[in-house]
Parts: structure tokens; C-alpha cells; sequence
């Protein structure tokens, strides 16, 4: 079945430092891959989403590329602030397997410093 | 626009105890779900509703929990009897429905229940 791995947190690093958060899937077909944010108190908000091979999602500083040849979309962001500390959450939804549901990764917490 | 609504915000009960979740969704949004997101791990779909019709309750508990959308509106999530386990955030989201797999998933802010 559908499945997406993303790097374990703690991600602890300083105000303006680069932030990289690997993800990784696995699918029957081809599906559209999202980062969702979760902020400490709230919901899950839509980050960024690719729906297409080499498609870049790209929103307040951070960027992802969907790579099919590495079934990967890992989330890039160059310079981070305190208030980017909150668990990132990478998801697919496969086409061919469900009528849009999204399929999680565990998540990864990132924690920025001053 | 408003967003997904959902209550109560936090629901503690015993074992055995019974309890439901509301959500309303975004204004003409064809498509609602609810996950369950047990702490350290991401959302997982219970169940989904296109319009007032599930489409997807596959991995929903059905011995226990039981769900409805009214008039393809609103939606409650029941859970009967609550289980240890069940201590999760419930998650509503909707999403317009036109291309499910692309659409984005709004999410409400989730009800916090703790079983004791």
C-alpha cells in the first residue's frame, strides 16, 4: 500500500539557519504530495503541494520539488525564524487508491531557537 | 470565508462512556473527512463523505464508532463505548470535491479526547 517516510524529529537549529526535512514515498500510482504544517495549538494547514513529477510547491519561504525519480518531495527553507517551530507533516494522495484521502507521515517537529 | 468548525475543543470520559464530535465544514465543500492523529503519529482517514454518501470507511472501527453527514452539512463522529486506545485529536477536514485527489484538505482544529 501507499506509504510516506519522513525524517524523525527533533529538528532543534538556530534562527536563520537552513532547514531540510527529508520525505519519501512509496505509491501504486501517481500521487500529489503535500506539507502540511501543524502550529503548537492548532490545526493543520496546507504548506505547499506538487501534483505533477518536477513540480516545485513553494509558499512563506519554503520549497519542495517532486522527484519521481527518487519518489521524493523533501521540504527546503533557506533562512528559518522562531516562529517556523511546529510539526511539519508530509502526505500523498494517490489517484488510484482512494477518492483523495491523504496518506501521513509520522511527522517531523522542528524547533528554531533565537 | 470561514474555516472548518469543529466541537467540543477537548472531551475527557471514562472507558466504556459514550461520546460525539461535530464538525461543519467550509460552505459548499462536497467533501468531508475525519481522521483520528494518535500523539507522535500523523492523521489517519476514519471515514469520508461525498456529499451526504460515504465513499471511504474502511479503516473506520465500526463496532464502535459510527458517523453521519445530514443533508451532505454537517457531521458527527460517535464513539460507543470508548476504549483506552480511542485517546486521540479528531480531525474534520473538507475540500471542495471536483478533483479529489489534487484538491486541498482544510482542517478544523481538531477535538482533544482523553479516555480514562
Amino acid at each position: 500500500g501507499d506509504s510516506v517516510t519522513q525524517m524523525e524529529g527533533p529538528v532543534t537549529l538556530s534562527e536563520e539557519a537552513f532547514l531540510t526535512i527529508n520525505c519519501t514515498y512509496t505509491a501504486t500510482g501517481y500521487p500529489s504530495l503535500f506539507w502540511y504544517v501543524q502550529y503548537p495549538g492548532e490545526g493543520l494547514q496546507l504548506l505547499l503541494k506538487a501534483t505533477k513529477a518536477d513540480d516545485k510547491g513553494s509558499n512563506k519561504g519554503f520549497e519542495a520539488t517532486y522527484r519521481k525519480e527518487t519518489t521524493s518531495f523533501h521540504l527546503e527553507k533557506g533562512s528559518v525564524q522562531v516562529s517556523d517551530s511546529a510539526v511539519y507533516f508530509c502526505a500523498l494522495s494517490d489517484p488510484t487508491d482512494s477518492w483523495g484521502k491523504l496518506q501521513f507521515g509520522a511527522g517531523t517537529q522542528v524547533v528554531v531557537t533565537p | 470565508e470561514a474555516g472548518v468548525a469543529q466541537s467540543p475543543r477537548y472531551k475527557i470520559i471514562e472507558k466504556r462512556q459514550s461520546v460525539a464530535f461535530w464538525c461543519n465544514p467550509i460552505s459548499g465543500h462536497a467533501t468531508l473527512y475525519w481522521y483520528q492523529q494518535i500523539l507522535g503519529q500523523g492523521p489517519k482517514l476514519l471515514i469520508q463523505f461525498q456529499n451526504n454518501g460515504v465513499v471511504d470507511d474502511s479503516q473506520l472501527p465500526k463496532d464502535r464508532f459510527s458517523a453521519e453527514r445530514l443533508k451532505g452539512v454537517d457531521s458527527t463522529l460517535k464513539i460507543q463505548p470508548a476504549k483506552l486506545e480511542d485517546s486521540a485529536v479528531y480531525l474534520c477536514a473538507s475540500s471542495l470535491g471536483r478533483q479529489t485527489s489534487t484538491d486541498t484538505q482544510y482542517f478544523g482544529p481538531g477535538t482533544r479526547l482523553t479516555v480514562l
